[in-house]
């Protein structure tokens, strides 16, 4: 099973709508991460957790909210969907150092397709 | 100024040429230093850190020059399966502590 998933993996919907992505992690990671991938523009931060009780805005906030739930759950929320919103976006945990591998590493999820109408 | 730039490309090189991505970072206080690989429609994973020493990984070498704050990938002996792009990727000292910052990528492309 993949460490990192996200729900859905593509998603349709029409400008106004309210929608929700989904992360969940199996790594026990402190830290998730929400960016949005558009073409030329490489990936851009939207918000970012160090735990369950911090919650920080990252370059692109406007138009989002997030909610941790857990450890383990991260949310981003379009609370009113518009175009420009139209893009791939990633969640990302990471566990500054504690575990093996390279200090400060991210392991993403596969990413949700988002088009907005 | 972004904070990170690479060259976008594309790189087209045939199979066995040595390529070579250069990058730049704003934020002097950084900290950490990656280059991550990104194939078409999936998420980037970790392709190798860099350090200030200089470090290799088979056919690659990354160099971090931080007086001149630049980041750079060498592939050797290029393979069909390094098409992918590349994103040199800069974890943040001062206020962008914590965050990792990306480049936009860089495309490369080995043919037969």
């Amino acid at each position: 099973d993949a460490d990192v998933t996200q729900t859905p993996r593509n998603r349709i919907t029409k400008t106004g709508k309210r929608i929700m992505l989904e992360c969940s992690q199996t790594k026990g990671h402190d830290r998730m991460y929400w960016y949005r991938q558009d073409p030329g523009l490489g990936l851009r931060l939207i918000y970012y957790s160090f735990d369950v009780k911090d919650i920080n805005k990252g370059e692109i906030s406007d138009g989002y909210s997030v909610s941790r739930q857990a450890q383990a759950k991260f949310s981003l929320s379009l609370e009113s969907a518009i175009p420009n919103q139209t893009a791939l976006y990633f969640c990302a945990t990471s566990d500054y150092g504690k575990s093996g591998g390279a200090y400060n590493e991210q392991f993403f999820g596969p990413g949700t397709r988002l088009t907005v109408l | 100024r972004k904070e990170v730039e690479q060259d976008p490309g594309p790189f087209n090189v045939p199979e066995g040429a040595t390529v070579a991505f250069n990058c730049t970072y704003s934020n002097s206080a950084s900290q950490s230093f990656f280059w991550y690989r990104q194939d078409c429609r999936k998420e980037p994973k970790l392709l190798m850190s860099v350090y200030s020493s200089g470090n290799e990984d088979g056919r690659f070498t990354a160099q971090l020059n931080r007086a001149s704050q630049y980041i750079s990938l060498l592939i050797r002996d290029s393979k069909l399966s390094d098409s992918a792009t590349y994103l040199c990727v800069v974890w943040g000292g001062g206020t962008s502590y914590g965050k990792l910052t990306f480049g936009q990528g860089t495309i490369l492309t080995v043919h037969p």
